[in-house]
């Protein structure tokens, strides 16, 4: 089955400075990817996705990147707030089946 | 607005009572889940359903069970509580596509103690 490797752990990064979170997927049949944000006490949001047919896609002050031939795709923020301190969660669903594979998770520390 | 509802949002319990979990939602959708997280932490996928009278065992074993008598309703049940038990569930929808998101409830949180 798929797996995802989802790093850093925890990012602690100052107001302003850019967050970049790293996924890495097994399955080669994967082909849709979305990230989401889980404030404290809160549900989990999705914030942005990609599907395979398409390397980048930006939405304001975040965007992920696809790399299909290395398998890893990443979420990038830039100009950080405190209120983007979240738990992140990436995944990666196969064309085959509708329960994606999530990593375990970024805790984002966003310090005023 | 169509959304995923959870109810209760949180229950503390004492070990041996029987726990029903309530999700319900107005998306539309066949597709339902839960999940088992400690805060802050993994999602792990325990039951998922694709319509009704369809249930089905996730990655994580759980003691818990599910039903699907109604497409909006997917309630999940603990027959006798214990503290191992204690944690976030999520309910989650989605749609018939394949490539579209998930989406979630605000979650019960569970004590047992």
């Amino acid at each position: 089955g798929e797996n995802v490797e989802q790093h850093p752990s925890t990012l602690s990064v100052q107001e302003g400075d850019s967050a970049v979170i790293k996924c890495t997927y097994s399955d080669s049949a994967s082909n849709y990817f979305p990230w989401y944000k889980q404030e404290l006490g809160k549900r989990p949001q999705l914030i942005i996705d990609i599907r395979s047919n398409v390397g980048e896609k930006k939405d304001q002050r975040i965007a992920v990147t696809l790399n299909k031939t290395a398998k890893h795709f990443s979420l990038h923020i830039t100009e950080t707030q405190p209120e983007d301190s979240a738990v992140y969660f990436c995944a990666a669903q196969t064309g085959g089946s509708y329960i994606p594979t999530f990593g375990r998770g970024t805790s984002l520390i966003v310090h005023p | 607005e169509a959304d995923i509802y959870q109810t209760p949002r949180y229950l503390v319990i004492g070990t041996g009572k029987k726990i029903t979990l309530e999700c319900s939602q107005t998306m539309g959708h066949d597709k339902m889940y839960w999940y088992q997280q400690d805060p802050g932490m993994e999602l792990h996928l325990i039951h998922y359903s694709y319509g009704v009278n369809s249930t089905e065992k996730g990655d994580l074993s759980s003691e818990s069970t599910v039903s699907r008598i109604r497409t909006e309703h997917f309630p999940l049940t603990l027959e006798s509580a214990r503290p191992s038990h204690t944690s976030q569930y999520l309910c989650a929808s989605s749609s018939d596509r394949k490539d579209q998101p998930q989406h979630f409830g605000d979650g019960t949180r569970l004590s047992i103690l």
